[in-house]
């Protein structure tokens, strides 16, 4: 069965970076794009990034953390991940790995990870 | 990127039809059919539950259903349940290929 999970979240300076990973199994990884989503505390959803099939070239991100964000991915490792720099509080939240779905076109986020939690606190 | 606009709140009687709506621009719902719904239980993962604007993924409940009509896309649910208090968001494929999602919607069932 797919599983996403991620790790590398805990409590970061303001003016830091953090750096998450995502580990997944249960599909054939390389064949899918990815996405990161965070939800800060008792807030809504809010979209960060998405990395394309195979090699990864395709990358976007969202208005908010463009020029902080980068995403990539690991096909032999199964893994994703994201760098987000000079933090602020405002990056508080839970972060989340997402396996885009079946489509052609990227359209929806089928498997979650059950999150990580950055904290940016002095 | 401006958030999709969702009511915050809509509430039922069990056994009834509750709409949540989520309304986005040209860029984003009205342009493209690669709208999604995911349910949201305090403190749990989201789930997806519509995409691509009307179709439901295996397991997930028929009572569940969305449409579209220009800019504004909605999900039904039908025969309402006390399991489907949750929250709710919205999500739309946008013009500059990237995503963004709804405000989200509190359903309480009364």
């Amino acid at each position: 069965q797919v599983q996403l999970v991620e790790s590398g979240g805990g409590v970061v300076q303001p003016g830091g970076s953090l750096r998450l990973s995502c580990a997944a199994s249960g599909f054939s990884f390389s064949g899918y794009a990815m996405h990161w989503v965070r939800q800060a505390p008792g807030k809504g959803l809010e979209w960060l990034a998405v990395i394309s099939t195979h090699d990864g070239s395709r990358k976007h991100y969202a208005e908010s953390v463009e020029g902080r964000i980068t995403i990539s991915r690991d096909n032999s490792e199964n893994t994703l991940f994201v760098h987000l720099n000079r933090l602020t509080v405002e990056d508080t939240a839970v972060y989340y790995c997402a396996k885009e779905g079946e489509g052609d076109h990227w359209s929806a986020f089928d498997y979650w990870g059950q999150g990580t939690l950055v904290t940016v606190s002095s | 990127q401006s958030a999709l606009t969702q009511p915050a709140s809509v509430s039922g009687s069990p056994g009834q039809s509750i709409t949540i709506s989520c309304t986005g621009t040209s860029s984003d719902v009205g342009g493209y059919n690669y709208v999604s719904w995911y349910q949201q239980h305090p403190g749990k993962v989201p789930k997806l539950i519509i995409y691509d604007v009307t179709n439901r993924p295996s397991g997930v409940s028929d009572r569940f259903s969305g449409s579209k009509s220009g800019y504004t896309a909605s999900l039904t649910i039908s025969g309402l349940q006390a399991e489907d208090e949750a929250d709710y968001y919205c999500s739309s494929y946008t013009s500059s290929s990237t995503f963004v999602f709804g405000t989200g919607t509190k359903v309480t069932v009364l």
